[in-house]
């Protein structure tokens, strides 16, 4: 099975550099996924690691070590739309089923 | 175009009655998902299918069925509905191998009363 970690709650100003951590212990790893999502809305896809490094997005990047069981989103030069969910989620082996964390919420303020 | 839609948005029913969702997605995926999301916002798989084969039943009360009369189509049946149904429902599509990422549906927000 799969077991995701991530904070609840994180706040942050706008313009800031906010770095969202989670951690993950998995039975088979075929990828792991950051999700935006904002209130009464659908996740929304931001970003895809299954190797080993950052891979870079515009505002957005993601982190992964496979080794450690860790990634990290990094969202720079916040934005007040920027206040949501964020979801990290763990594709397993077999039929590419996605295994969510509990997400965290992100208030920009001003 | 819309690329993963759900009917209906919003559902409110009493305890007992039956109800259907509907889901259907436009990308040419093989694999189709429900997921459902709780008070706390805590997204969790719940069917998956594959080429109209079920794939994926986890630990879901077997009031709930799944159909997929093809592999643009999957829909969910509830039977019997309970306070605890109350939730958001998402309906996702993808690649079985993997690939690309999931799209969500806009979801279904199920009221019990």
């Amino acid at each position: 099975g799969q077991n995701i970690d991530q904070p609840t709650e994180m706040t942050a100003t706008e313009g800031a550099i906010v770095q969202i951590n989670c951690t993950y212990q998995t039975s088979g790893f075929n990828g792991l996924f950051w999700y935006q999502q904002h209130a009464g809305e659908a996740p929304t896809f931001l970003s895809y690691n299954v190797l080993d490094g950052l891979e870079e997005k515009g505002r957005f990047s993601s982190f992964l070590s496979r080794s450690k069981g860790y990634s990290y989103l990094l969202l720079k030069e916040l934005q007040m739309k920027d206040s949501a969910s964020y979801l990290c989620a763990v594709r397993d082996r077999g039929y590419s089923t996605l295994t969510f964390g509990k997400g965290t919420m992100l208030l920009v303020s001003p | 175009d819309t690329a993963v839609s759900q009917t209906p948005k919003y559902l409110v029913t009493q305890m007992g009655n039956d109800k259907s969702i509907k889901c259907e997605q436009n990308l040419g995926h093989d694999t189709m998902y429900w997921y459902k999301q709780d008070s706390k916002k805590f997204l969790k798989i719940m069917f998956s299918y594959n080429n109209k084969e079920l794939i994926i039943n986890e630990t879901v009360p077997n009031r709930f069925s799944p159909k997929s009369p093809d592999k643009a189509h999957l829909n969910l049946h509830i039977n019997s509905l309970e306070l605890g149904d109350s939730a958001v429902y998402f309906c996702a599509s993808g690649w079985r191998g993997g690939g690309e990422t999931q799209y969500f549906g806009p979801g279904t927000r199920l009221l019990v009363l």
